[in-house]
């Protein structure tokens, strides 16, 4: 199956700071999505992106298709934003999950 | 519009006694997903489906059954439960190929 990669493992960030998570993969992939699950177990979809850009408030993220790799950018970060961020990807129905990049937001 | 439901949200269960996880969807999707999420760890996919009365294998299969009578339920079976199922388990669901989503999740404790 595909490999997924995410880095770091953990992050630690003082409130207003800037971050970037990475997710490297093994294969072309038919889909992409990063999600955050908050501090409840709650799964929530930040992105879908396969390919290309896109933006979301203070959140935003870019995929590389033929580098294999997903860019997850966190602006002027706040403590709602801690919690574990996961990339997966699927190249035939099936997520294959990353373990995930821990965040700790600090006041 | 509920998305993606899961019951129940908790369940403590004895060696060896069965059980079924119900998990249901508003959205039409056609593809429904069962994974469970270890400590420290990324979910796993367990079995799916990719339409009303078929499923197939994920990644950890083992010890585990599933059935998707209906389009919209996709139900999670134990037998015999064992300690090593003790997990969190997601259902998800998506039309084709595309972005799934996610229940809240059923914590399962097997003593």
């Amino acid at each position: 199956g595909i490999q997924v990669e995410q880095s770091p493992p953990d992050l630690i960030l003082q409130e207003g700071a800037n971050s970037t998570l990475r997710c490297n993969f093994s294969d072309s992939v038919n889909n992409l999505q990063w999600f955050h699950q908050n501090p409840w177990g709650q799964l929530i979809n930040l992105f879908y992106i396969p390919s290309g850009t896109k933006q979301n408030g203070r959140l935003s993220a870019t995929t590389v298709a033929t580098e294999r790799y997903s860019l997850l950018y966190i602006s002027s970060s706040q403590t709602t934003d801690s919690g574990v961020y996961f990339c997966a990807v699927d190249g035939d129905y099936k997520l294959s999950f990353g373990a995930g990049t821990t965040v700790t937001v600090r006041a | 519009n509920a998305g993606v439901t899961q019951t129940p949200k908790f369940r403590v269960l004895k060696t060896g006694q069965s059980m079924t996880l119900l998990c249901a969807q508003d959205m039409n999707h056609e593809y429904m997903y069962w994974y469970r999420q270890d400590p420290g760890m990324g979910l796993r996919l367990i079995h799916y489906s990719v339409g009303e009365g078929t499923t197939a294998k994920g990644e950890v299969p083992d010890g585990y059954n599933v059935s998707r009578l209906k389009k919209q339920n996709f139900l999670l079976g134990l037998e015999s439960a064992a300690p090593s199922q003790t997990s969190v388990y997601f259902c998800a669901s998506s039309i084709s190929n595309y972005e799934q989503y996610f229940g809240p999740g059923t914590r399962l404790t097997v003593t």
